[in-house]
């Protein structure tokens, strides 16, 4: 079964582009969370949606936004980027809702901000 | 969530027993306590949970005392590509938001 699976790996923008950041859940997820991970911290949270709802948000600034589609595919969405955006986005899936325990973590795209 | 606190890092040798203490004095009754871990540039990935006592599994072992303010993750004889970061967290293991948080976690090194 393939895992959670993200795209691109990794991506280079200029200050004030726009980027989308695609996630695919393993099959039969229904829940699709994503992460910011700057370099030398811990995952912070930025959003969860469930049954293409969004159920959670971060403290993420309103340049921030993401959707599920039908298929429980995920897009995250940073508009007017800054050089502090540079990190690993992280999405994670689950079964269901809110398990702490049962979240399975895609590899990540790798963003670099010029 | 209840925040934990754990060693930044922390040095091994192949072979040996690593043990990574994590304190959450603050946990909640409803509070499981798992366990990541985290190679450089790819996802965490799920070690071990539990509640209370002791739980195993093939990978570790999972040490909880009776107040649950601590936790210990046991790794046994570890190798070198076990080294990597690892993260405690603490939060209800039912229907509570999805949001996991994370610390800083603990860079383990092991050495040959």
């Amino acid at each position: 079964d393939a895992g959670v699976t993200q795209s691109p790996t990794h991506l280079i923008k200029t200050r004030g582009q726009h980027v989308t950041l695609r996630c695919s859940p393993i099959s039969g997820h229904k829940s699709v969370s994503w992460y910011q991970q700057v370099l030398g911290q811990g995952p912070q949270f930025i959003f969860q949606y469930y049954e293409k709802e969004e159920r959670g948000r971060g403290n993420f600034p309103d340049r921030f936004s993401a959707r599920q589609f039908p298929n429980y595919s995920s897009e995250l969405n940073v508009n007017a980027l800054l050089l502090g955006d540079s990190a690993l986005y992280l999405c994670a899936s689950s079964w269901q809702g809110a398990p702490i325990y049962g979240y399975t973590f895609g590899s990540g795209t790798r963003l670099t901000v010029v | 969530l209840a925040k934990t606190t754990q060693p930044i890092s922390m040095d091994s040798y192949e072979g040996q027993e690593v043990n990574i203490t994590c304190s959450h004095n603050n946990i909640a009754t409803n509070d499981y306590i798992t366990w990541y871990q985290q190679f450089p540039s790819q996802g965490p990935r799920f070690i071990i949970q539990g509640y209370k006592t002791k739980v195993t599994n093939e990978v570790a072992s999972l040490f909880i005392p009776a107040d649950r303010k601590s936790s210990t993750l046991s790794l046994p004889r570890v190798s070198l590509s076990d080294t990597a970061v690892y993260y405690c967290l603490v939060g209800e293991g039912g229907n509570q938001g999805g949001k996991l948080i994370f610390g800083q976690g603990t860079e383990l090194s092991v050495k040959p």
